[in-house]
């Protein structure tokens, strides 16, 4: 049972460029979610999806967009890196919005330089 | 903003004792609190959940408290091991979402 699976695993990207990180979840989970993780900042929520064809922002979402592709993939997408955006980004899933457990996948380390 | 704090400086305690985290929240009481282990290079790992009209929960060596007085969850590991040293996140619910703390670092020596 694979769980939440990001890819990729490791990222260098110069400033301004683009890339997707891509998020995958196999247990019929409604909900996912986007963070970054900075020293000392903790988690921080960038964009969430309550259920399939939803997308709402949370802390921190100037500088993203994400997708909600269809019920098992959310993808989450810089279109101009900044070194500011450099960060650790997880992305998680749960049954609901509320009152459950959510399910981490094991991180995408990105740098801009 | 619904904010979730923890104490930032590590915890260090004697393998055997019990550790004790904080999480204090502000503004009005989450429905919920959520407490998840994070080992490095990982991501973090679901442990307990505690309602609001919860007192108290436990898993085996873990304890999690819920006060709503004092805005306060209290997670507890008795006969701690070296093995239980990770960083700790305290979460709460706001209006379908999750807000993280910052974490405490536990450090059990043998």
């Amino acid at each position: 049972n694979a769980g939440v699976t990001q890819t990729p695993k490791f990222q260098v990207l110069k400033t301004g460029q683009s890339m997707t990180l891509q998020c995958a979840q196999d247990m019929n989970h409604n909900s996912m979610y986007w963070y970054r993780q900075d020293p000392g900042m903790g988690l921080r929520l960038i964009y969430y999806s309550a259920s399939e064809g939803t997308t709402d922002k949370g802390e921190v979402p100037n500088g993203y967009n994400v997708s909600r592709l269809n019920k098992r993939e959310f993808s989450l997408r810089l279109e101009s890196a900044a070194p500011s955006q450099t960060s650790v980004y997880f992305c998680a899933s749960s049954e609901t919005v509320t009152n459950t457990e959510a399910f981490f996948g094991q991180g995408t380390r990105l740098t801009v330089v | 903003s619904q904010k979730i704090e923890q104490n930032s400086e590590a915890l260090n305690i004697q393998e055997g004792k019990t550790a004790t985290l904080t999480c204090n929240y502000t503004n009005y009481s989450p429905a919920y609190l959520q407490w998840y282990r994070q080992d490095p290079g990982r991501g973090p790992v679901f442990l307990l959940l505690i309602r609001e009209n919860e007192k108290e929960k436990r898993k085996e060596r873990l304890k999690v408290t819920f006060d709503t007085t004092l805005k306060q969850s209290l997670f507890h590991i008795t006969a701690s091991q070296p093995a239980d040293s990770a960083t700790y996140l305290c979460a709460r619910d706001n209006f379908n979402k999750f807000y993280f703390g910052s974490g405490t670092k536990l450090n059990v020596k043998p």
